[in-house]
């Protein structure tokens, strides 16, 4: 089956740890994006990238970073330079141009204790 | 001002009835609008994708957009209690097709 698979679903971190969200797809998808969603203020793009080794800040990538080494993958590095990390983190990929519908992976639930 | 404006809800119907869920936006240069739907603790899925003025319509869901006005809607007719979520509004600016603008999510309750 064709898709974006996230993991892990939850993961917890301490404070001035860094950690690092999978995203994987094989939709043969040029596009990928992270988003970012809290209650009441909808999906905020931190990163995104078109093409391979190449990747554009999006609204809120302070405290973020991100690799495309390969086409299927766009990891996501929660920085101890993020100052309130906890909130629900999602990661979707699509065709580059056109305007065409972005598919979205499950999740990955982040808490900092 | 932001983009892309939503009203958050919640909003609570019965069963069967016609629900009514609106965005609007600020920018003519906005391209494609697309509703999604987001279960809790889920990704969301696309529901309907348009890029043209006018009605489209997918079995029990109507998406309308109005670039006059700068105003999209998605209508479900028959509301099930399934279709309880949280349904998001997205556009894409003709500037960059590869950015997606969201709304911030109507979150829809349907009693039996």
């Amino acid at each position: 089956d064709g898709g974006i698979t996230q993991s892990p679903k939850y993961l917890f971190r301490k404070e001035g740890q860094n950690v690092t969200l999978s995203c994987e797809q094989n939709l043969n998808h040029d596009a990928m994006y992270w988003y970012r969603q809290d209650p009441g203020q909808g999906l905020r793009l931190i990163y995104y990238s078109q093409i391979v080794n190449d990747f554009q800040k999006g609204d809120i990538a302070e405290g973020y970073s991100v690799s495309r080494e390969k086409k299927e993958s766009f990891p996501l590095t929660v920085t101890s330079a993020q100052k309130n990390p906890t909130a629900f983190y999602l990661c979707a990929s699509s065709m580059v141009g056109g305007g065409t519908e972005a598919f979205f992976g499950q999740g990955t639930r982040l808490t900092v204790v | 001002q932001k983009e892309v404006e939503q009203d958050p809800g919640p909003l609570s119907v019965p069963e069967g009835a016609i629900v009514s869920l609106n965005c609007t936006y600020s920018n003519s240069a906005f391209q494609y609008f697309m509703w999604y739907r987001q279960y809790s603790r889920k990704g969301p899925e696309l529901l309907m994708y348009t890029y043209s003025s006018g009605n489209k319509e997918d079995g029990r869901f109507t998406a309308q957009v109005d670039k006059s006005s700068k105003y999209i809607s998605l209508f479900i007719r028959d509301s099930q209690p399934s279709d309880s979520a949280t349904y998001l509004c997205a556009i894409i600016p003709s500037y960059n097709t590869d950015k997606l603008i969201f709304g911030t999510g109507t979150r829809l309750q349907v009693f039996p």
